[in-house]
């Protein structure tokens, strides 16, 4: 099976500008979550969508959304970049049944400039 | 809020040496996994553990999970060069296994 693939793996932007970053989950996997990660902060949970629904929501402005698409395919849009949302985004995805375990793509290196 | 405290944040070893890493949430934990991030890669997942007290192995790795579901531990025996990375511990608090609260990590580095 192929693995979690992310789209594009490096991204520079500038403040103020938009950006959206895609990620292709595992084949069969409903559930795609996305972690934003940084030296500062380390890893921290964006939002969890599963079968085209949001199921969960970290703690980051509104600034951060996402969707998912039918074929479970999820995108992530920032608006009004600021300098301190550059970072390292990965999304994760897994079936979506009890306890089952997340697979990380490599994720997307956004800088803003 | 929820969170999950994780030392050291470095750790620098001989190679041979054991290395161990521990992780602390201040509530129960439903189970807590471990994933380990090369330099440059991406956070790969080593195990979950869900029940109290519980201890797996993989070869060098043993993870344990404490009997009150609030702390874990990752220890290494007699590393080598191929441990080098940083590992992450992750809680999940009883919601969805997508919404998990990363520890800050431990970064292991092994000198030859």
């Amino acid at each position: 099976k192929a693995g979690v693939t992310q789209t594009p793996r490096y991204l520079i932007k500038t403040r103020g500008q938009q950006v959206t970053l895609s990620c292709s989950p595992i084949s069969g996997h409903r559930s795609v979550s996305w972690y934003q990660q940084t030296p500062g902060q380390g890893l921290q949970f964006l939002f969890e969508y599963f079968s085209e629904t949001q199921r969960n929501k970290g703690n980051f402005p509104g600034r951060f959304s996402g969707r998912q698409f039918s074929n479970s395919r999820s995108e992530m849009n920032v608006s009004t970049l600021e300098l301190g949302d550059s970072a390292l985004y990965l999304c994760a995805s897994r079936a979506g049944t009890g306890t089952d375990t997340q697979y990380f793509g490599p994720g997307t290196r956004l800088t803003v400039l | 809020g929820q969170q999950v405290m994780q030392i050291p944040q470095y750790q620098h070893v001989q190679e041979g040496e054991d290395f161990t890493t521990y992780c602390n949430s201040s509530t129960t934990l439903s189970n807590i996994q471990w994933y380990k991030q090369r330099p440059g890669g991406h956070p790969v997942f080593l195990i979950q553990l869900v029940k109290s007290g519980e201890v797996k192995k993989q070869k060098r790795l043993t993870f344990q999970f404490g009997e009150a579901k609030k702390n874990s531990s990752l220890h290494i025996t007699a590393t080598q060069t191929t441990d080098v990375g940083t590992y992450f511990c992750a809680g999940n608090y009883g919601g969805s296994q997508g919404n998990l609260i990363f520890g800050k990590g431990t970064k292991l580095s092994v000198k030859p």
